[in-house]
């Protein structure tokens, strides 16, 4: 079955822990992406990669590293997270840019304390 | 400024009756356009897309949306809701030139039906 998996779909923790979001797709997409989704804020990209090995930041990357070592994996990395930082994250991929059809994960609220 | 305008935050209708959301959108160019739905507890999905072409679009779920280009609008409609649509939907844009052709996403309007 083609599919986004994120992991963990429920986290809380406490500022300065570092954590990881892993994101996984299964379907050879080029283009994944991160988003946060904040109440009266809607979607906000986060960091985007068009290939392995490249990346870029998004509308609010402050905060968060990504990497790209494999065409399926797009793991999200906060060093040292905030309250701010209480979100609902997305993980999306797609066969090339924003233009082709989002495969979205089923996402991963996180909560800091 | 660029940007994506969904004017109703939230819609509540009837089971069976019709529905439209707005979604206008404020570019130079016509971009491409889209609907995704956002079910609860879940990732987002796309309804349908709008690149060219005829200016009816039909989607999944029995959703429709017109592309008006003298509005710069692109309604998203169903003739007859059920009530699993409850949901958020999204409209988006995609301006077709540049590097990083990403989604420039609406703040959502969310759908609630009652029986």
């Amino acid at each position: 079955e083609a599919q986004v998996t994120q992991n963990p779909r429920y986290l809380i923790t406490v500022t300065g822990k570092k954590l990881t979001v892993t994101c996984s797709q299964n379907m050879n997409h080029e283009y994944m992406s991160w988003y946060r989704q904040d109440p009266g804020l809607g979607l906000r990209q986060i960091y985007y990669s068009m290939n392995v090995e490249v990346t870029d930041k998004g509308d609010v990357p402050e905060g968060y590293k990504v990497s790209r070592k494999e065409k399926r994996n797009f793991p999200l990395i906060l060093e040292s997270p905030s309250p701010n930082q209480t979100s609902l994250y997305f993980c999306a991929s797609s066969l090339n840019q924003g233009e082709d059809t989002q495969y979205f994960g089923p996402g991963t609220r996180l909560t800091v304390l | 400024a660029q940007s994506v305008t969904q004017p109703d935050i939230h819609i509540t209708v009837s089971e069976g009756a019709s529905l439209e959301l707005r979604c206008n959108y404020s570019y130079g160019a016509t971009p491409y356009l889209f609907w995704y739905v956002q079910s609860p507890g879940q990732g987002l999905q796309l309804l349908l897309k709008y690149f060219s072409g005829d200016t009816l679009v039909q989607g999944i779920k029995g959703f429709e949306a017109e592309f008006k280009r003298s509005q710069s609008s692109f309604n998203l409609r169903k003739p007859s809701v059920h009530w699993s649509d409850a949901a958020e939907y999204f409209c988006a844009v995609v301006l077709p030139t540049g590097n990083n052709r990403k989604l420039i996403w609406g703040l959502g309007t969310s759908l609630a039906v009652n029986p």
